[in-house]
């Protein structure tokens, strides 16, 4: 069950704007427009930032914005702030059985 | 409020079973799918398994990892949804959370604080 890849760490200063990638196959990310970015803080659940590619849920900032080439899918943040140092993960939906679901490896967001 | 609570998790050796409960409420359960997500000690995380709403047959999907040992199951009645885990691994060692999708589908927008599952002799 290969994960999608993603930096291991991304880092910025306040007010900055840095992008997060998330590599897949045509399988997963190359085959349909349903990857999802989720939040994480040390110690919390997860919390979706973005489905759909470039959608966004109710009471997310628009300071985050998502977007997908081919199988490479990419988080944006603009205006980096303090509260938005944690950890994100890409998901995308893959489709097969044994598969419906392949989260991305991980990235470490620092805000220096 | 939106919530989910999982509960059930613990210590168990190798070999034997648990079960999770999931237990929801401040939303239409029965429309959601749902789904366990777990992450084990600083690690990512890891799609599990899923079960759709009745709406589209209740039916269910697993990891390759735990396919033919764990079992999702719901009671829409309850606003529950069950992880039956047997056949525990070490490697089954991780925090399980408890997700829905509905509102986003299929991207998981409701998530609960999760429950640890330690699998150690």
């Amino acid at each position: 069950q290969s994960a999608l890849t993603q930096p291991a760490s991304v880092s910025g200063s306040p007010g900055q704007s840095i992008t997060i990638s998330c590599t897949g196959t045509s399988s997963d990310v190359g085959s349909y427009n349903l990857v999802s970015w989720y939040q994480q803080h040390p110690g919390k659940a997860p919390k979706l930032m973005i489905y759909e590619v470039s959608k966004r849920p109710s009471g997310v900032s628009n300071r985050f914005s998502g977007s997908k080439s081919g199988n490479t899918a990419s988080l944006t943040i603009s205006g980096l702030q303090a509260e938005d140092e944690a950890d994100y993960y890409c998901c995308s939906y893959a489709g097969s059985s044994t598969r419906l679901y392949v989260f991305g490896t991980g990235t470490k967001v620092t805000v220096l | 409020e939106v919530q989910l609570v999982e509960s059930g998790g613990g210590l168990v050796q190798p070999g034997r079973s648990l079960r999770l409960s999931c237990t929801a409420s401040g939303f239409t359960f029965g429309d959601y799918a749902m789904s366990w997500v777990r992450q084990a000690p600083g690690k990512g995380l890891e799609w599990v398994g899923f079960i759709r709403s009745k709406a589209y047959g209740g039916t269910t999907e697993y990891a390759a990892s735990v396919k033919g040992r764990f079992t999702i199951s719901r009671d829409d009645s309850k606003s529950i949804a069950y992880l039956q885990m047997n056949s525990l691994k070490t490697e089954d060692t991780a925090v399980y959370y408890c997700t829905g999708s509905g509102s986003y589908f299929p991207a998981f927008d409701i998530w609960g604080q999760g429950t640890m599952v330690t699998v150690s002799s």
